[in-house]
C-alpha cells in the first residue's frame, strides 16, 4: 500500500520570502516521488521528481525538493516566492519496483501575497 | 502534438445517459492513464494502459466505466448510465515506458463532466 500526506490545506507566504510545502509518504518498495502544480481550470503540470541519487532535486520554475528517507518526507521548497506561484500543489508517490499509478496527496493551496 | 490533449473540455449530461471522453497522448508515450479529480475524493487512479498489454482496470469504480486504447495511441473512457456522483474532472496522462527511466506522467487539461 502507498499513501501521501500533505498536512497543510493552505500555505500563505509573502512575495520574496522562502516557501515550503510539506509532504510525507508511505510506500512498501522504493519510493518514486513527484510534485505537480495545478492552476485554476488547468491540468496538472509536472514540477520535479525523485527516483534515485541526490536527495536534493531541482525542477521547473526555481522549485526544489529534498528527499529524506528517515523522515519519509519530500518537502517542496523555493528560496523566493512569486505571486505567480499561487496555485494548488500535489505531492505523489508510486512504488518504483512494481507500481505505475500515482497516489496523490489531497493538495496544498499556496497563496503568495504581494 | 506537444502535449496531452483531451476532448471535450466540458460535458454536461443528464442522469442515465452514456458519455465518451477522449484522450490523445504525447506522441511516443507508450503508457496512458486515466484519473478522476473530485472535491470529495481528490485524485483517483482509474485505469492504466501499457503498450499492447492488457490494461489494469483496478481503479474503475463500477462496471459502468470502461476504457479502450486503439492502435496504442488514442484512448476513450466511456461511462454508461451516468450518475450524479460521476460528476468530476477526468484527467488523462501519458508517460514513456517502464524501462525508460522517465516515470513522470504528463497530464492533459481534463474533461469536466457534470451530470444533472
Amino acid at each position: 500500500a502507498q499513501s501521501v500526506a500533505q498536512p497543510e490545506d493552505q500555505v500563505n507566504v509573502a512575495e520574496g520570502n522562502p516557501l515550503t510545502v510539506k509532504c510525507t509518504y508511505s510506500v512498501s518498495g522504493n519510493p518514486y516521488l513527484f510534485w505537480y502544480v495545478q492552476y485554476p481550470n488547468r491540468g496538472l503540470q509536472f514540477l520535479l521528481k525523485y527516483i534515485t541519487g541526490d536527495n536534493l532535486v531541482k525542477g521547473s520554475y526555481g522549485f526544489e525538493a529534498e528527499f529524506n528517507k528517515s523522515q519519509t518526507s519530500f518537502h517542496l521548497k523555493k528560496p523566493s516566492a512569486l505571486v505567480s506561484d499561487s496555485a494548488l500543489y500535489f505531492c505523489a508517490v508510486r512504488d518504483g519496483n512494481s507500481g505505475y499509478a500515482l497516489n496523490f496527496g489531497k493538495g496544498t493551496s499556496l497563496l503568495v501575497t504581494p | 502534438g506537444a502535449g496531452v490533449s483531451q476532448s471535450p473540455s466540458n460535458k454536461v449530461t443528464e442522469k442515465g445517459k452514456d458519455v465518451e471522453l477522449r484522450c490523445d497522448p504525447i506522441s511516443g508515450h507508450t503508457a496512458l492513464y486515466w484519473y478522476r479529480q473530485s472535491l470529495g475524493q481528490g485524485l483517483e487512479f482509474l485505469i492504466y494502459f501499457q503498450g499492447n498489454s492488457a490494461p489494469d482496470k483496478s481503479g474503475l469504480p463500477s462496471d459502468r466505466f470502461s476504457a479502450e486504447r486503439t492502435g496504442g495511441s488514442v484512448s476513450t473512457l466511456t461511462i454508461q448510465r451516468t450518475q450524479q456522483e460521476d460528476s468530476a474532472v477526468y484527467l488523462c496522462a501519458s508517460s514513456l515506458g517502464r524501462t525508460s527511466g522517465r516515470p513522470e506522467q504528463f497530464f492533459g487539461p481534463g474533461t469536466r463532466l457534470t451530470v444533472l
